[in-house]
């Protein structure tokens, strides 16, 4: 079954500090995996996406790393700020043959709440 | 830029009314979709519009109807409103095939069925 697994599923950090959050997925055949951040009471704006052969993007203070071998991924936030609360949503698109739509699958999110 | 406008904003339905969702998009994108959104749950899919005059189930479609009224617009209909069906609502839009595009997301409806 096709699965992405976030954690931690919430994250308390000051403000200035980095932290890191964390995707496995279980997903075949792998196309894509993106990260989102949506604010409370929006909706989710896509952060990075990126495909089997990239290893790591970077958005501004936002660095994801993909290892399809080991189907991980993680999001690094560096010198958070109060702006960074938010839920982090991991993605993963399966390839989806003989169609337009692509299977996303949908992590839960990991909650983040930088405190100043 | 208005992006992926979505309408109303909130509303409450007693079980068994009919309502109409409204999504609009402004970015001459081909594919639309309507999400919903629990707590504890990942965005499940409801229905997607590959281009305009198309249209396809996703992961839970029962209780819910599309229209792809032209290619702005998309809209989500709720026939014979449940409790269950309580949830927030999103649309999003894509250039084209999803798993080459990101997609917007508007900012949602949230609807409650007393």
């Amino acid at each position: 079954k096709n699965q992405v697994e976030q954690s931690p599923q919430s994250l308390i950090i000051l403000e200035g500090k980095n932290c890191t959050l964390q995707c496995n997925y279980t997903v075949s055949p792998f196309s894509n995996l993106r990260w989102y951040k949506q604010d409370t009471g929006r909706g989710p704006v896509s952060l990075t996406i990126m495909t089997f052969s990239e290893n790591t993007k970077s958005n501004g203070r936002y660095t994801a790393t993909l290892d399809a071998d080991t189907k991980q991924s993680s999001l690094h936030i560096t010198a958070s700020q109060l702006s960074d609360s938010a839920s982090y949503i991991c993605v993963v698109s399966a390839r989806w043959y003989g169609g337009s739509q692509g299977n996303l699958i949908f992590g839960k999110g990991t909650k983040l709440s930088v405190k100043p | 830029n208005a992006g992926v406008t979505q309408t109303p904003k909130f509303q409450v339905l007693k079980t068994g009314q009919s309502m109409t969702l409204q999504c609009a998009q402004d970015m001459n994108h081909n594919s639309m979709y309507w999400y919903r959104q629990d707590p504890g749950m990942g965005l499940r899919l409801i229905y997607y519009s590959a281009s305009e005059g198309t249209t396809d189930k996703g992961e839970v479609p029962n209780g819910y109807n599309v229209s792809r009224l032209n290619k702005r617009e998309f809209s989500l209909r709720l026939e014979s409103a449940a409790p269950s069906q309580t949830s927030v609502y999103f649309c999003a839009s894509s250039e084209g095939q999803i798993s080459n595009q990101p997609q917007h997301f508007g900012d949602g409806t949230r609807l409650s069925i007393l």
